[in-house]
């Protein structure tokens, strides 16, 4: 069974703190995406990083794949009460399954 | 359409009861995707489709659960002899093929099974 740990699961900081969110598995992802989910909403995809030791950044937000493909991070500088979400991680395999496994989430609220 | 849409957007149903539940791709998108969100987790894969077919159903948990798309557009989710423990937001997702690919979400259907 593949498995995906996000941590921590809940997260309430101050705005223009910083952040990280971290997603570690035993199995090997051909690709890892980070989603943001909105209550009422699906999940929108932010980043897709294939390569190991790959590292991402939009805008305020810095994405990492680890070395071994099996962990990853993401990295928020100076939250904004807009970040505030549920972060999500999914890995992706190679062969002819699209399917997406996910972590279990971080609730992220950032206070004004 | 802009985007995948999901009717209803809510159900409730009695356990025991059989449901029906549609997804709309996005226009043109070859594959598509259901998965099941219970509250407080992520997404867990049900099945996929590329094209009319079910190219990994690995994810449905038993076979109370089928799933169609007979003309490679529109889907059902189909469950019968719904129990409690179905009661989640299923959720749909669509993308143009090719891995890794951007996959992009319906709102969900969120269904009560009482």
């Amino acid at each position: 069974t593949q498995l995906l740990e996000q941590s921590p699961q809940f997260l309430s900081i101050q705005e223009g703190e910083n952040l990280t969110v971290y997603c570690n598995s035993s199995s090997v992802f051909s690709s890892l995406q980070w989603y943001r989910q909105e209550p009422g909403e699906g999940p929108v995809l932010l980043v897709t990083v294939v390569t190991g030791g790959e590292v991402k950044k939009l805008k305020r937000l810095t994405f990492q794949f680890g070395d071994a493909r099996k962990d990853s991070s993401l990295h928020i500088t100076a939250a904004q009460p807009g970040d505030t979400g549920l972060y999500l991680c999914a890995g992706g395999f190679s062969g002819n399954t699209g399917k997406l496994i996910f972590g279990q989430g971080t609730t992220l609220q950032v206070k004004p | 359409g802009a985007g995948v849409s999901q009717t209803p957007s809510n159900k409730v149903t009695e356990k025991g009861k059989y449901v029906e539940l549609r997804c709309d791709p996005i226009s043109g998108h070859t594959a598509l995707y259901w998965y099941r969100q219970s509250l407080g987790q992520g997404p867990e894969f049900l099945i996929y489709f590329q094209g009319t077919g079910a190219a990994d159903d690995s994810g449905l948990p038993n076979d109370r659960f089928f799933a169609v798309r007979p003309e490679g557009s529109v889907s059902t989710l189909k469950i019968q002899r719904t129990e409690r423990g179905d009661s989640a937001v299923y959720l749909c997702a669509s993308s143009s093929g090719g891995l890794p690919d951007t996959q992009y979400f319906g709102p969900g259907t969120r269904l009560t099974v009482l």
